[in-house]
């Protein structure tokens, strides 16, 4: 079974720039997740889709971020402009069942460095 | 809120010595507690989970007890390997809420 996909993996852009996330999850999972983790810290959610429905963004900066999962399937995370504190590592997490949050399945992740 | 409240890293351990990587938390319930760990250039990956106090969650030669009493879920090994090194994260879940997680543990061991 393939795990969920990510890319690219790495990502340099200057402050005000724009910039998006791709996210493909584990075939047959409703429920995708975008997570923030910054340096130092662990990862925090900023939004919880299941299928193409939104459950849970009530931690996303939505001035300036913004996710999709038009066919509820891949997902795609922007940030629209970029801030030096938005450096970090965009963690995607799938699932079959969103009760049992031990049956997340993270991707590599993707390393964000805002100059 | 819910808080996690992680050892503070990094730890650094020769290999065959015992480990504990202490973890408490808050929460206004009970929650079921759980460790990730995130091997180099990888994505979190569940280690062990505890969903209700007294359990104890092992895998892997890892093992954490749910203590109610102190909150708390420590993890252990008694004898780590060089491939153990990696982070862990200590992360609770109460009821449909969101998981919280730990600020993460690095472990290094050293042959």
């Amino acid at each position: 079974e393939a795990g969920v996909a990510q890319s690219p993996r790495y990502k340099i852009i200057e402050k005000r720039q724009s910039v998006a996330f791709w996210c493909n999850p584990i075939s047959g999972h409703a429920t995708l997740y975008w997570y923030q983790q910054i340096l130092g810290q662990g990862p925090k959610l900023l939004i919880q889709f299941q299928n193409n429905g939104v459950v849970d963004d009530s931690q996303l900066p939505k001035d300036r971020f913004s996710a999709e999962r038009l066919k509820g399937v891949d997902s795609t995370l922007k940030i629209q402009p970029a801030k030096l504190e938005d450096s970090a590592v965009y963690l995607c997490a799938s699932s079959s069942n969103p009760g049992q949050p031990y049956e997340q399945y993270f991707g590599p992740g993707t390393r964000l460095t805002v100059t | 809120g819910n808080s996690v409240t992680q050892m503070e890293g990094p730890v650094t351990l020769s290999e065959e010595a015992f480990l504990t990587i202490n973890c408490t938390y808050t929460a206004t319930g009970y929650p079921s507690l759980f460790w990730y760990v995130q091997y180099p250039g990888e994505g979190l990956q569940l280690l062990l989970k505890a969903t209700k106090a007294d359990d104890k969650g092992s895998n892997k030669g890892f093992e954490a007890t749910y203590r109610k009493e102190t909150t708390s879920f420590h993890l252990e090994k008694g004898s780590v390997q060089v491939s153990d090194s990696a982070v862990y994260f200590c992360a609770l879940k109460l009821g449909n809420e969101k998981l919280t997680f730990g600020t993460g543990t690095r472990l290094t061991i050293i042959p």
